[in-house]
């Protein structure tokens, strides 16, 4: 079985550019989440999604980022413009249902690098 | 909000040696999993594990969900086994069930 699948691998902006990342998520799965991870700490929830809807973004910088899964499938997490802090990791997740009983597994990462 | 505290912070050990990680949370959770964060970033899947013990190969854990403590054990250390250990929990208060990443111990196993 395939794993999650994210792209680019590595992404080097500079800031106020734009950038935007992709994930695919385990077949059949139906939450995806967007983590974000800085160096040195654990990853954060940015957002979450039930099939095609969004049920947390609590944590997302709505002014500059956006995310949207519009077939319930893969997902695109967006930055427009990027600023220096939002240099990290970008993980994407996915579990069969809701996260509450279920496993997650995470793809490889987006590494962004904003000079 | 919910902490999730991982101890050591850092650890060094000789190859061949064993260890036991620590991570303590402050109210109850749904689930938890434990992570190792390889030298390229990619989080790899070690235990999915609310409570109760599970071993695979040299790696064991335990959770004691009622004392809020999961215990990760590395027997026989291979250099292998150097990154990032994460312990992550969902709280029982989360409906959509979110992980809430601890701030992960370092691991470095020397030959």
């Amino acid at each position: 079985e395939a794993g999650v699948a994210q792209s680019p691998r590595y992404k080097i902006i500079e800031k106020r550019q734009s950038v935007a990342f992709w994930c695919n998520p385990i077949s059949g799965h139906a939450t995806l989440y967007w983590y974000q991870q800085i160096l040195g700490q654990g990853p954060k929830l940015l957002i979450q999604f039930q099939n095609n809807g969004v049920v947390d973004d609590s944590q997302l910088p709505k002014d500059r980022f956006s995310a949207e899964r519009l077939k319930g499938v893969d997902s695109t997490l967006k930055i427009q413009p990027a600023k220096l802090e939002d240099s990290a990791v970008y993980l994407c997740a996915s579990s069969p249902k809701r996260g509450l009983y279920n496993e997650q597994f995470f793809g490889p990462g987006t590494r962004l690098t904003v000079l | 909000g919910i902490q999730v505290e991982q101890s050591p912070p850092d650890l060094i050990l000789q190859e061949g040696a064993n260890s036991t990680l620590r991570c303590n949370f402050s109210d109850s959770v749904n689930n938890l999993q434990w992570f190792h964060q390889n030298p390229w970033g990619q989080l790899i899947n070690l235990f999915y594990i609310p409570s109760g013990t599970k071993q695979n190969g040299r790696l064991s854990a335990t959770t004691v969900a009622t004392e809020r403590y999961s215990l990760l054990y590395i027997s026989s250390s291979q250099t292998t086994d150097s990154g990032v250990y994460f312990c992550a929990v969902v709280l029982k208060a989360d409906s959509w069930g979110k992980l809430q990443f601890g701030a992960g111990t370092q691991v470095v196993v020397t030959p």
